[in-house]
């Protein structure tokens, strides 16, 4: 069964340092997602493309974070400085297409602590 | 307020109990409606996608009542295995996904 990969599966990191975190979605899947979860929370859409481009990133914190899917497969997401705040487990996922009714599968996440 | 709102629970049933949880939703012009699955420390995964005509799969059965915009989840026959919680998904049309918070289940024996 086609998986969404992410690497790293765990990171620890300093304040102020940068972070970048991967994600392959399914083969053939037009729609990227880059979720931010905390604890006890539900999913938070950071990031959505279609392709290589993005089409939905208003709660992506742009004075820090950073992301793209240059040939519209695989996608960076980078943090830089990290905060203490950005602690949470970081969730892709990946439609087939864009459209409310496409189910969304996610990749195992990378769990991110901030020191 | 948040656009997309569930119980909190947790709600701890007993095997074989039956258990609903409800989601209401703010923004009118939502459009598709689902209801994942998240295991602890674990991805979300689809349960089902809710219907205007309600849908059914197996155990459970999940309604949509768009005049009071919620959606709700039926679980017949709690099992062990279906400890989880269960997050409300809500599409506004393509762009926009937004999850609820989670009901967490416990189901005991």
């Amino acid at each position: 069964e086609a998986e969404v990969a992410q690497s790293p599966r765990y990171k620890i990191t300093e304040k102020s340092q940068a972070v970048a975190f991967w994600c392959d979605p399914i083969s053939g899947h037009a729609t990227l997602y880059w979720y931010r979860q905390i604890l006890g929370q539900g999913p938070e859409l950071l990031v959505q493309f279609q392709d290589e481009s993005v089409v939905d990133d208003s709660q992506l914190p742009k004075d820090r974070f950073s992301a793209e899917r240059l040939k519209g497969v695989d996608s960076t997401l980078k943090i830089q400085p990290a905060e203490l705040g950005d602690s949470a487990m970081y969730l892709c996922a990946s439609s087939l297409a864009l459209g409310g009714t496409y189910e969304q599968y996610f990749g195992p996440g990378t769990r991110l602590t901030v020191t | 307020r948040k656009e997309v709102e569930q119980d909190p629970g947790p709600f701890n049933v007993p095997e074989g109990a039956t258990v609903a949880f409800n989601c209401t939703y703010s923004n009118s012009a939502s459009q598709s409606f689902f209801w994942y699955r998240q295991d602890c420390r674990k991805e979300p995964k689809l349960l089902m996608s809710v219907y205007s005509s309600g849908n059914e799969d197996g155990r459970f059965t999940a309604q949509l009542n768009r005049a009071s915009q919620y959606i709700s989840l039926l679980i017949r026959d709690s099992k062990l295995s279906d400890s989880a919680t269960y997050l409300c998904v809500v599409n506004r049309g393509g762009f926009k996904t937004i999850f609820g918070a989670g009901t967490r289940l416990f189901v005991k024996a």
